[in-house]
């Protein structure tokens, strides 16, 4: 059974850092990861997937990277805003004959980025 | 064009009374995806439907639970004689087909707090 863990559960960074947030998986036979985004009261945003056969992803200041080998991806954040401050969660779809994109996911890391 | 709707966006509700959630996803998208999200936990994957079958119910808690679609549009996700753990968001998501890789798009979820 896939599992999915995001450490820490939250973090608190001053405005203007860079930051990585790490997500770890135990199975990988995956077909891709997906990165989303969650505010308050809303839904869930997709922010970059990647594909099984890439290694990393690219969109603004993100930047998502993964190694299937040792289950691994990490998103980061280049010169954070107040405005990324949200929950970010971590996503996988595994290789489950006949199904396609039932995704596993992570908690979650709550990100606060103080001005 | 519009995202994904949900409603009804709250709902309360008395244990042991039924509930219908409804989920509006993308025009012209052939997959729908419901999601459980208990306070403190991951999304769980509940059920996917490919236009109106759904191959895959493994996500389902119990046989309280079920779920239908018409066609390639609305569905509606049934929770019959509710308990207090079926407080949680449900949050739907849709998808332009089944092939995997397909980024999933989430609706802003409907949080159901059972009495």
């Amino acid at each position: 059974k896939q599992e999915v863990t995001q450490i820490p559960a939250a973090l608190s960074v001053p405005e203007g850092e860079n930051l990585v947030l790490n997500c770890s998986f135990t199975d990988s036979a995956i077909y891709n990861l997906q990165w989303f985004r969650q505010d308050p009261g809303k839904g869930l945003t997709s922010l970059l997937l990647i594909q099984s056969s890439q290694r990393e992803q690219t969109s603004g200041r993100l930047n998502a990277s993964l190694d299937k080998s040792s289950g691994r991806s990490t998103l980061y954040i280049a010169a954070s805003q107040p405005g990324d401050s949200a929950t970010y969660l971590c996503a996988v779809g595994s290789d489950y004959t006949g199904a396609n994109s039932k995704l596993t996911f992570g908690k979650g890391i709550t990100l606060s980025v103080r001005p | 064009g519009a995202g994904v709707s949900q409603s009804p966006s709250n709902k309360v509700t008395e244990k042991g009374k039924d509930v219908e959630l409804r989920c509006d996803p993308i025009s012209g998208h052939t997959a729908l995806y419901w999601y459980r999200q208990r306070l403190g936990q991951g999304l769980e994957f509940l059920i996917y439907f490919q236009g109106n079958s759904a191959p895959d119910k493994s996500g389902l808690p119990s046989d309280r639970f079920s779920a239908e679609r018409t066609g390639e549009s609305v569905s509606t996700l049934t929770i019959q004689r509710t308990q207090q753990e079926d407080s949680a968001v449900y949050l739907c998501a849709s998808s332009l087909g089944v092939y995997r890789g397909e980024t999933q798009y989430f609706g802003p979820g409907t949080r159901l707090l059972v009495l």
